[in-house]
């Protein structure tokens, strides 16, 4: 079983529409949990970081973590297509620095 | 140069060819990362320096030879690669410590062996 796993899409949506992404994982040492953006012929780029269980909020991005059920979301509100990408999430121990990553969500956001 | 920086950006080599990547990070940072991304599969971590030092080792067979001269600089030297070896390598930094440490990545080399 892999320590995180996500749907490899494609998700298509029309713009404007809500982007719901997530990630289910199944190590309970992961404390911090990062979701990434990245284009095509670019590296990943942090969109959002969270830690332990609970929501934030940055702009049109909420990511949201529910340690109970080891599930971690990102919407994305007001969908341009910009924002399409390939999105990312990992997660992190409390200590040290390897992030576990998921196999990423490729989305299309069509006008 | 800002953030973190790659060269080349794309590398076509034979088997039998030695090559290798540079990193370069402008943050400020003192961790640096290699990571494998290969299509279809998740970003695969390689190797870990911290100070300069490699902390972390992934199981990563010896034709895949790091190097971290300083903590703005880091290299992977190739040699006697494999086409499974094709992939998108990337760089990361990160300032290490602990907490919400994050990293930053650079745009990747995109290396094809022949």
């Amino acid at each position: 079983q892999k320590e995180v796993e996500q749907d490899p899409g494609p998700l298509s949506v029309p713009e404007g529409a809500i982007v719901s992404l997530n990630c289910t994982y199944s190590n309970s040492a992961f404390q911090y949990f990062m979701w990434y953006r990245q284009y095509s012929r670019k590296g990943p780029e942090l969109l959002m970081y969270t830690y332990s269980s609970g929501n934030k909020e940055d702009g049109r991005f909420t990511a949201q973590v529910d340690k109970s059920s080891k599930y971690i979301s990102l919407f994305i509100r007001d969908s341009q297509p910009s924002d399409s990408a390939t999105y990312l999430c990992a997660a992190r121990r409390a200590a040290g620095n390897k992030l576990t990553f998921g196999g990423g969500t490729r989305v299309l956001v069509k006008p | 140069e800002t953030g973190v920086t790659q060269t080349p950006r794309h590398l076509v080599m034979g088997m039998t060819n030695k090559k290798s990547l540079k990193c370069e990070q402008h943050l400020g940072h003192n961790a640096m990362y290699w990571y494998k991304q290969s299509a279809k599969k998740p970003l695969e971590l390689m190797f870990v320096y911290s100070l300069e030092e490699r902390v972390e080792n992934n199981s990563v067979p010896s034709r895949f030879s790091p190097e971290c001269p300083n903590s703005s600089h880091l290299f992977l030297h190739l040699h006697t690669l494999q086409p499974e070896d094709s992939a998108l390598y990337l760089c990361a930094s990160s300032l290490e410590g602990g907490g919400a440490d994050t990293q930053y990545f650079g745009p990747g080399t995109r290396l094809t062996v022949l």
